[in-house]
C-alpha cells in the first residue's frame, strides 16, 4: 500500500521566493497534518485538516504560511515570501480520523533550505 | 500548553546493553504513542498505550504508561544497531476528540556495534 507521499524531497531556494510543498495522504484517511521539525524546536504541528476542513491552524507561524486541501487526496503548504528561518524538514501525516488514539502515518518529509 | 519532556536527550551505548528512556509531563493524557524516526524518514508508530499502568511489549522493546497517565517509559533489552534512531513520545489529550497530539522533545539513541 502506498504511504503518505510528499514532494519535493529537497528544496533549496533563495530568500523571498515562494515555496510550495505538496502532500498526498493515504487513501481513505480523513485527517491530514502538516508538521515542521528542527533541532531546536523538535516536531511542531502547523495545521491539520479533517475532511478537507482546517481544524487547528494555531501552529502556523505567521501570515507568510498558508495551507490548502482542495480535495481528499491532495494538500499544499505554501510559504510566501520565504525566509532563512523557515529552513527545516516539513512533514505531512495522515490518519483515519482526527487525533485521539489514532496513529499518524508520516511521509518522508521535504528538506527545505532557504538561502 | 501541555509539554512532554523526554530524557535523556542523547544516549549512546554498546550493542547488547539495556537502556530505558523516559517521557514525562505534568499533564494527564488519555493515551500516549511512541514513534521511532530514522535519518531521512518520517516517524513510524511503534505502540499506543491507553490505560494507566499498561505495559506493552514489542519484541525487545517494553513500553509502560504511568498509573496517573502523565508519564511513560521505553525499555530496550539487548540493544542492537537497528534500534538506532530518534524516539518520540506523543500524548493525546482526549481519546476521540480533535485536540492535537503533543510531541515530546525526543531521545536520540545510537547503538555502537
Amino acid at each position: 500500500d502506498a504511504g503518505v507521499i510528499q514532494s519535493p524531497r529537497h528544496e533549496v531556494t533563495e530568500m523571498g521566493q515562494e515555496v510550495t510543498l505538496r502532500c498526498k495522504p493515504i487513501s481513505g484517511h480523513n485527517s491530514l497534518f502538516w508538521y515542521r521539525q528542527t533541532m531546536m524546536r523538535g516536531l511542531e504541528l502547523l495545521i491539520y485538516f479533517n475532511n478537507n476542513v482546517p481544524i487547528d491552524d494555531s501552529g502556523m507561524p505567521e501570515d507568510r504560511f498558508s495551507a490548502k486541501m482542495p480535495n481528499a487526496s491532495f494538500s499544499t503548504l505554501k510559504i510566501q515570501p520565504s525566509e532563512p528561518r523557515d529552513s527545516a524538514v516539513y512533514f505531512c501525516a495522515s490518519s483515519l480520523w482526527g487525533t485521539g488514539n489514532q496513529p499518524q502515518h508520516f511521509g518522508d518529509g521535504t528538506r527545505l533550505s532557504i538561502l | 500548553t501541555q509539554l512532554l519532556e523526554q530524557s535523556p536527550q542523547f544516549l549512546s551505548i554498546q550493542e547488547g546493553e539495556n537502556l530505558t528512556v523516559y517521557c514525562n509531563s505534568s499533564s494527564v493524557f488519555s493515551s500516549l504513542q511512541w514513534y521511532r524516526q530514522e535519518p531521512g524518514e518520517g516517524p513510524v508508530l511503534l505502540v499506543t498505550v491507553v490505560t494507566g499502568g499498561e505495559v506493552k511489549k514489542l519484541k525487545r522493546l517494553t513500553f509502560q504508561f504511568g498509573d496517573a497517565r502523565k508519564d511513560s517509559s521505553l525499555h530496550i533489552t539487548a540493544a542492537q544497531p537497528g534500534d538506532t534512531g530518534l524516539y518520540l513520545c506523543a500524548g493525546a489529550p482526549s481519546r476521540f476528540g480533535n485536540e492535537k497530539l503533543t510531541f515530546g522533545t525526543g531521545t536520540r539513541l545510537t547503538i555502537i556495534p
